[in-house]
């Protein structure tokens, strides 16, 4: 159980697109769900978090009208990066809060690379 | 003050060995605080949790926590060249949220 998906896998696209990425929670519902970003030898940093039918709530320096995020479903957020440029490139990861427990545990998805010409 | 600080790696071990990682935080108030580890190009997977002062074991791994000194670490028994990997140490901070540690790589030498 507790599994996380995320399409696609990687992505290459060129300088000034826009690209979406799907997370899903295959088999439990997400009360919250988060937004992290790699730099390749660096940690996680969350870039947001969001609640199912309510606005994400962005980090310190995260532009909110660059990564655009939609969490409509209890089991789907999505991210679109805007006006993708080269800096944007970096590993995206998504994970999700199921809210029961108390342990707070964050099920992680396989993560997204993203490679912008 | 970073909220999380990992021992600086590279931390190498020779196979069968005992991995120490060691983790700070600098919240008081942090609840429960994870272990994941991550292989290069992947994403983090847990490994373990814990939220109560003193060891929790499961398997090869130990986790221990002291909350009055803000210290959580992680041991790996019997250490295996598939336990090469960068660990991550993450506290739950406030509203659900995870703050994670800079990672230490971990190095098992056949």
């Amino acid at each position: 159980g507790a599994v996380v998906s995320q399409h696609p896998s990687w992505v290459i696209c060129k300088s000034g697109t826009s690209v979406k990425i799907e997370c899903r929670s295959l088999d439990f519902q997400a009360t919250t769900m988060f937004w992290y970003r790699q730099f390749p030898k660096q940690s996680l940093m969350l870039m947001a978090t969001s609640n199912e039918g309510s606005k994400a709530t962005y980090e310190q320096g995260v532009e909110k009208d660059k990564f655009l995020i939609n969490h409509a479903s209890l089991t789907l957020s999505t991210l679109t990066v805007t006006s993708a440029h080269p800096e944007d490139s970096s590993f995206y990861i998504c994970s999700a809060r199921s809210g029961r427990g108390v342990t707070n545990e964050q099920f992680f998805g396989p993560g997204t690379r993203l490679t912008v010409l | 003050q970073k909220e999380v600080e990992q021992n600086s790696g590279p931390l190498s071990v020779p196979e069968g060995a005992i991995a120490s990682l060691n983790c700070t935080y600098s919240d008081r108030g942090s609840q429960s605080f994870f272990w994941y580890r991550q292989y290069s190009g992947k994403s983090p997977e847990l490994i373990m949790f814990i939220y109560s002062n003193g060891d929790k074991e499961d398997g090869r791994f130990t986790a221990q926590l002291n909350k009055a000194s803000q210290y959580v670490s992680l041991l790996i028994r019997d250490s295996q060249p598939s336990d090469s990997a960068t660990y991550l140490c993450a506290v739950n901070t406030n509203d659900y949220k995870l703050s994670f540690g800079a990672g230490t790589t971990v190095t098992v030498r056949a």
